[in-house]
């Protein structure tokens, strides 16, 4: 159980398109997600939190008119790269938690983005 | 704001040796830490999860330890494998995961 998926696990674009990415909850409901960016050899920075019916939290220095985070069911979230450029290329990873956002996070497999 | 460091960064080991990892937070008003594997490219595999109130949980050659008075964590690998070969990262909870750099392991045969 417990099973979170990502779509698409890798997408390439031009520079000044946008991508959404989707992450899904298959098997529970999950009241938050969270969004994070792995940039090559480094760690999972967390993005923004989102909880269902509610607009996210973005952490500091990440814009949220560039990376809009909607989470309109307990089923799935989806974070869109808007106008995406080179610099935004990086490995998106999100996770997915019940019923309080302090338990036990599952994270999707991941989606590779890459901006020519 | 929570801040995590783990130490060491790389390590390369022998086939068989029993490993320790270690992970620090500086924020102990936490509800759980996980540790967590990723393989190169890869994403995260959740390998144990400590509760704040418990002090170590096991699973097969693993077990992970927790002081959370002290801010520390550490993650013990019994008899290596080159199979356990790939970065080990921690992450305390305080309502959201804040990992750390993570320690790369390469196992050799």
């Amino acid at each position: 159980g417990a099973v979170v998926s990502q779509h698409p696990s890798w997408v390439i674009c031009k520079s000044g398109t946008s991508v959404k990415i989707e992450c899904r909850s298959l098997d529970f409901q999950a009241t938050t997600m969270f969004w994070y960016r792995q940039f090559p050899k480094q760690s999972l920075m967390l993005m923004a939190t989102s909880n269902e019916g509610s607009k996210a939290t973005y952490e500091q220095g990440v814009e949220k008119d560039k990376f809009l985070i909607n989470h309109a069911s307990l089923t799935l979230s989806t974070l869109t790269v808007t106008s995406a450029h080179p610099e935004d290329s990086s490995f998106y990873i999100c996770s997915a938690s019940a019923p309080l956002g302090t338990d036990t996070q599952y994270f999707g497999p991941g989606t590779r983005l890459t901006v020519l | 704001k929570q801040e995590v460091t783990q130490i060491p960064a790389a390590l390369s080991v022998p086939e068989g040796e029993n490993l320790v990892l270690n992970c620090s937070f500086t924020d102990s008003a936490i509800y759980n830490l996980q540790w967590f594997r990723q393989d190169p490219g890869k994403g995260l595999t959740s390998l144990l999860l400590i509760q704040s109130s418990q002090r170590e949980q096991t699973s097969g050659r693993l077990n992970a330890s927790l002081d959370k008075s002290s801010g520390r964590s550490t993650l013990y690998i019994a008899a290596s494998q080159p199979g356990d070969s790939a970065t080990y990262l921690c992450a305390p909870n305080t309502g959201k995961l804040i990992f750390g750099q993570g320690t790369t392991l390469q196992v050799k045969p």
